[in-house]
């Protein structure tokens, strides 16, 4: 079956600290895409990185990668130099199928930077 | 920049109401979405379109219906509003297969 997992419901990080935020993957298409949102106290979800199954490099968006590790089925997020702005709710997701617009979202991690 | 708008931040309705949820957006994008966001299960689809008058149901389509008669709007119809049905919802619509989503910023919907 088609899944997101998010194994990590919260996680702190100090302040100008990396973090990771893990997301792995189950699906058996061939073409599927990953991607990466934020979503703040004030509710909107915001796009931050896109990865595409046959993607040769890691994607990389100012201070955000996503670690694309195929064999391993793993999309994790990196987010370099936490600033207090980048506490929130992440949601990893795949649209799995070529033709398909039903994308899967995984449950989220809740992101807190310490000062 | 694509805005997604949602009518309604919060709304408050009684058990057994007719309730519609509006989304517009402006950029022509042909599919538009709802999901459903409830803590510790992250975001379902309820239903989506990929055109006019054309729609097609997610995942959790039971107690709600839609409709599309313009590109630019998608309403999400729940038919007789039950308490269960109290969550976060959110629209969205997107560009082309391998877009992100672009989301409006939700409506919270409290059912008592």
């Amino acid at each position: 079956a088609q899944k997101i997992t998010q194994t990590q419901p919260g996680m702190f990080v100090q302040e100008k600290e990396a973090v990771t935020l893990d997301c792995t993957y189950d699906t058996s298409d061939p073409s599927y895409g990953l991607f990466w949102y934020k979503q703040p106290s004030s509710g909107e979800m915001i796009f931050l990185i896109y990865q595409g199954s046959y993607d040769q490099q890691n994607a990389t968006e100012g201070r955000y990668s996503l670690n694309f590790q195929k064999a391993r089925k793993s999309a994790n997020l990196v987010i370099s130099a936490s600033q207090l702005g980048d506490s929130a709710m992440y949601f990893c997701a795949m649209r799995p199928t070529s033709g398909t617009y039903k994308y899967i979202f995984g449950t989220g991690t809740r992101l807190k930077v310490l000062a | 920049d694509v805005k997604v708008t949602q009518s309604s931040r919060y709304l408050v309705k009684r058990t057994g109401e007719k309730v519609f949820l509006e989304c517009v957006q402006d950029m022509d994008h042909e599919n538009m979405f709802w999901y459903r966001q409830d803590p510790g299960l992250g975001l379902r689809l309820i239903y989506f379109s990929y055109d006019v008058k054309m729609k097609e149901k997610g995942d959790i389509p039971e107690g709600y219906s839609v409709s599309r008669e313009k590109k630019e709007r998608f309403s999400l119809i729940l038919e007789s509003a039950s308490t269960n049905q109290t969550s976060m919802y959110l629209c969205a619509s997107i560009q082309g297969y391998n877009s992100p989503l672009h989301f409006g910023n939700g409506t919270r919907l409290t059912v008592t």
